[in-house]
């Protein structure tokens, strides 16, 4: 069965120090996977995308993933963080046609001075 | 990337009464939805995947007749909540998905129930 594991529920960094968070997947199939952020109250941002192909990916906002299929895993990384940064961040993975995507728990960043 | 609008943004209800949720991809032809529920600082969990034109498929544990699905149109699917009571609030998300490899999500809608 699909599963997203992110192990960690809330992390705290400050401003301009780098960030990963972690994201490790269980799929049966050749995954595709997304990183989303959401603000309180609000939907979700796609931050950014893997299907295929070159496996460190860029997204918006300065942030980084890379797909390690002999960990599965998919980081989302940060060299420098903002403070409006501070948000919920969600993992999912999933496949094509009727397949819906599995969140992670998701993990909150906070940002401090 | 594609548009989906998701509608109302948020709402309140009456214990008792029905809510309508649409979500409409303005730019695309859906030919899947999903329909998720958020509870507060909780990850988002699959209610159900309607195709257009047949019946959805609900997960299990989530009552079909207490949220009904329509998917009528290729661009247009939506969630009533009915009887709703305040177990009920929550923050709906829909997810649309065409051709492409990404589905594409709506903005969300608050649901009050009191």
């Amino acid at each position: 069965a699909q599963s997203v594991t992110q192990p960690d529920i809330h992390i705290t960094v400050s401003e301009g120090a780098s960030l990963e968070l972690r994201c490790n997947y269980s799929y049966g199939a050749t995954p595709y996977l997304f990183w989303y952020v959401q603000s309180p109250g609000q939907g979700l941002q796609l931050l950014l995308k893997y299907f295929s192909g070159d496996t460190l990916v860029q997204g918006i906002k300065g942030f980084e993933a890379e797909f390690k299929r002999s960990q599965s895993s998919f980081n989302l990384r940060k060299p420098s963080v903002h403070w409006s940064d501070a948000a919920e961040y969600f993992c999912a993975v999933g496949g094509s046609g009727n397949t819906p995507l599995v969140f992670g728990k998701g993990t909150r960043l906070s940002v401090i001075a | 990337g594609a548009v989906v609008s998701q509608h109302p943004s948020w709402v309140i209800c009456k214990s008792g009464t029905s809510v309508k949720i649409e979500c409409r991809s303005l730019d695309f032809q859906a030919t899947t939805m999903f329909w998720y529920r958020q509870f507060p600082k909780q990850s988002l969990m699959l209610m159900a995947t309607s195709n257009e034109g047949s019946k959805a498929t609900y997960e299990q544990g989530v009552e079909k007749d207490k949220f009904l699905i329509n998917h009528a149109s290729l661009t247009l699917s939506t969630l009533t909540v009915t009887s709703a009571h305040p177990e009920d609030s929550s923050f709906y998300i829909c997810s649309a998905r065409g051709d492409e490899r990404e589905a594409f999500f709506g903005q969300g809608t608050r649901l009050t129930v009191v």
